[in-house]
């Protein structure tokens, strides 16, 4: 088993729609979770990060955190074109510098 | 800072030919990562410095690769001799504290093709 799964399906919504994408991990010790941005032939950029368990907002920009599920969430409200790229979830212990990442939802927001 | 600065952007060579990727990180930054992107395993770490010490090359695929920070600012990835399934984009990425909890600044990545 993969240590962190992501369904690298793509995902077209309508302008204004909600995004919601997620990652499931099997290693417990992951206390770091982040979400990374890529647009099309760039490099990723970090979008957000939460430590532990529970739910950071930034704009229209919510992650989620479970814990006990080993589960991670991406939300994007009032999706604009601009949102279109592919998020990468990653994760990684605390002080660990081996970033485990997902394989990438692209995601393509219709005007 | 203009960023983490890769060169070149984009690279094609045969098969069996020697192939050297160079890598800027950001100024200050005293971490530097050397990951591999594919569609089949996406985002793969390869290896990662720290002041220019190479602490874990354990992602590394196998002896053709090889890692060689010399000084604080540039970084290289050489692949000898290269094969087919090294076509891959490769990313350099900096952090001024690791990755573990803050934030890993990517280059542009080098696009690189083995015929």
């Amino acid at each position: 088993q993969k240590e962190v799964e992501q369904d690298p399906g793509p995902l077209s919504v309508p302008e204004g729609a909600i995004v919601s994408l997620n990652c499931t991990y099997s290693n417990s010790a992951f206390q770091y979770f982040m979400w990374y941005r890529q647009y099309s032939r760039k490099g990723p950029e970090l979008l957000m990060y939460t430590y532990s368990s529970g739910n950071k907002e930034d704009g229209r920009f919510t992650a989620q955190v479970d814990k006990s599920s080993k589960y991670i969430s991406l939300f994007i409200r009032d999706s604009q074109p601009s949102d279109s790229a592919t998020y990468l979830c990653a994760m990684t212990p605390y002080g660990n510098n081996r970033l485990a990442f997902g394989k990438g939802n692209q995601v393509v927001v219709i005007p | 800072d203009a960023g983490v600065i890769q060169s070149p952007r984009h690279e094609v060579t045969e098969m069996g030919q020697e192939v050297t990727l160079r890598c800027k990180p950001i100024s200050g930054h005293d971490y530097l990562f050397w990951y591999r992107q594919t569609m089949m395993r996406g985002l793969e770490l390869l290896i990662y410095f720290n002041n220019n010490v190479p602490i874990d090359d354990s992602g590394m695929p196998e002896d053709r690769f090889s890692a060689k920070m010399p000084n604080a600012s540039f970084s290289t990835l050489k692949i000898q001799p290269s094969e087919p399934r090294d076509s891959a984009v490769y990313f350099c990425a900096s952090s001024p504290y690791g990755t573990g909890g803050t934030e890993a600044f990517f280059g542009q990545g080098t696009r690189l093709t083995v015929v």
